[in-house]
């Protein structure tokens, strides 16, 4: 069946570093892909979305490019912020009936002043 | 515009008891889906909604049962309550053949 694996966390970084979250799937078909971030005490937002191989997600500062020959979906962001520290999911999900989100376990990152 | 909403945000029940939580979707959304989040991991899908009906289910027992109005608010029941089904419970929302779900804030189910 279909799946997501993300990297172990917990991730820990100081304010204006760069952030790499590695996230891979298994899919029997073509998925979109999806990071969503859950800030403490939240529910999960969305954040980005690739439809397509080779498509980039991007939005406040974050971007993932769908990788289809090394089934990847990385997040990065070139300077975090304190404001960024939140638990963030990669996850897959089809178009019409079978539209079911499979998330990952998630990451939690943590970002110091 | 209210966003997904879900009620209660907490709740405490005892083994072999019975729950039943609610999920009102953001506003032109015809379609919920409801996951379990354990602690420390992924949301995991138990089921989703369309129409007033249950149209796709993940790998939950028969004791996790839901239903959707007219009104497209839906309900999740879990009978016969493990410790093991404490978890946070999502709704999301999402328009039919759209790529985004929006998700409400949960409900912290603690079972003892």
């Amino acid at each position: 069946g279909d799946s997501v694996t993300q990297m172990e966390g917990p991730v820990t970084l100081s304010e204006e570093a760069f952030l790499t979250i590695n996230c891979t799937y298994t899919a029997t078909g073509y998925p979109s892909l999806f990071w969503y971030v859950q800030y403490p005490g939240e529910g999960l937002q969305l954040l980005l979305k690739a439809t397509k191989a080779d498509d980039k997600g991007s939005n406040k500062g974050f971007e993932a490019t769908y990788r289809k020959e090394t089934t990847s979906f990385h997040l990065e962001k070139g300077s975090v912020q304190v404001s960024d520290s939140a638990v963030y999911f990669c996850a897959l999900r089809y178009t019409g009936a079978n539209s079911k989100l499979t998330f990952g376990k998630g990451i939690t990152l943590s970002v110091r002043p | 515009d209210a966003g997904v909403t879900q009620s209660p945000t907490h709740l405490i029940k005892t083994r072999g008891q019975q729950v039943t939580l609610r999920c009102s979707p953001k506003s032109g959304h015809d379609t919920v889906s409801w996951y379990q989040q354990a602690l420390g991991q992924g949301p995991q899908f138990i089921f989703q909604y369309y129409e007033e009906e249950e149209r796709q289910r993940g790998n939950f027992p028969d004791r996790f049962s839901g239903h959707q109005f007219p009104n497209y608010s839906s309900e999740l029941n879990v009978n016969a309550l493990l410790l093991g089904d404490s978890a946070l419970y999502l709704c999301a929302s999402s328009f039919e053949g759209s790529y985004e779900q929006y998700f409400g804030p949960g409900t912290r189910l603690t079972v003892t």
